[in-house]
């Protein structure tokens, strides 16, 4: 089943503990793409990727770090997290019709 | 800066109505316009999409409008149904530089009313 899988679903943690979101697609896609969403504003871009080794800023890049090491793998990584970016996650991949796939998000919670 | 602009922010309808949500954007370099559809615990998923040289586009209950001398496009839901009960994003694609971005609107929830 062509899915995009990121894990953890729920996440706790406290101001300034370093964390990872992994993030996996089995679709072969180039694009990735990691979003926030939050309430009133809609989904967010934070990074993306068109390739691997190929990373960019999207509109709220601050706070966060990606890399794209392999195809298939996009985490997301926040080394210092703050309770401003408590928010749900939702990372993607993009087929080249234009198509984007979405995991089933990441509930952060900092306190 | 937000060159998506998506109303209303909440619909409720009574089963069998119209559900209608409008976007409009500001970036003439835009070229296709998705809506996505996403039901509470799950990601967004692509439902229905145009690309600007047609003015309405259909799929089974859902149609979308499109006019692009005012860039206003919008989502029409015939006969809504409680199943349809979900938060709709429109958003709009177009190369920023090299790359192509998708932008979102701030989405609607719609509440169908049995």
């Amino acid at each position: 089943e062509a899915q995009v899988t990121q894990n953890p679903r729920y996440l706790i943690t406290v101001t300034g503990k370093k964390l990872t979101v992994t993030c996996s697609q089995n679709m072969n896609h180039e694009y990735m793409s990691w979003y926030r969403q939050d309430p009133g504003l809609g989904l967010r871009q934070i990074y993306y990727s068109m390739n691997v080794e190929v990373t960019d800023k999207g509109d709220v890049p601050e706070g966060y770090k990606v890399s794209r090491k392999e195809k298939r793998n996009f985490p997301l990584i926040l080394e210092s997290p703050s309770p401003n970016q408590t928010s749900l996650y939702f990372c993607a991949s993009k087929s080249t019709n234009e198509k984007l796939f979405f995991g089933s998000g990441t509930q952060l919670s900092v306190l | 800066q937000q060159q998506v602009k998506q109303s209303p922010q909440s619909l409720i309808v009574q089963k069998g109505g119209i559900s209608i949500i409008n976007c409009a954007y500001e970036n003439t370099a835009f070229d296709y316009f998705p809506w996505y559809q996403q039901f509470p615990g799950k990601g967004p998923a692509l439902l229905i999409a145009i690309r600007p040289d047609v003015s309405e586009k259909k799929e089974g209950r859902f149609t979308i409008s499109f006019n692009k001398s005012a860039k206003q496009f919008s989502l029409h839901i015939m006969d809504s149904q409680p199943g349809d009960s979900a938060t709709y994003f429109c958003a709009a694609s177009g190369f920023s530089g090299s790359a192509r971005q998708l932008t979102f609107g701030s989405g609607t929830q719609l509440t169908v009313l049995p």
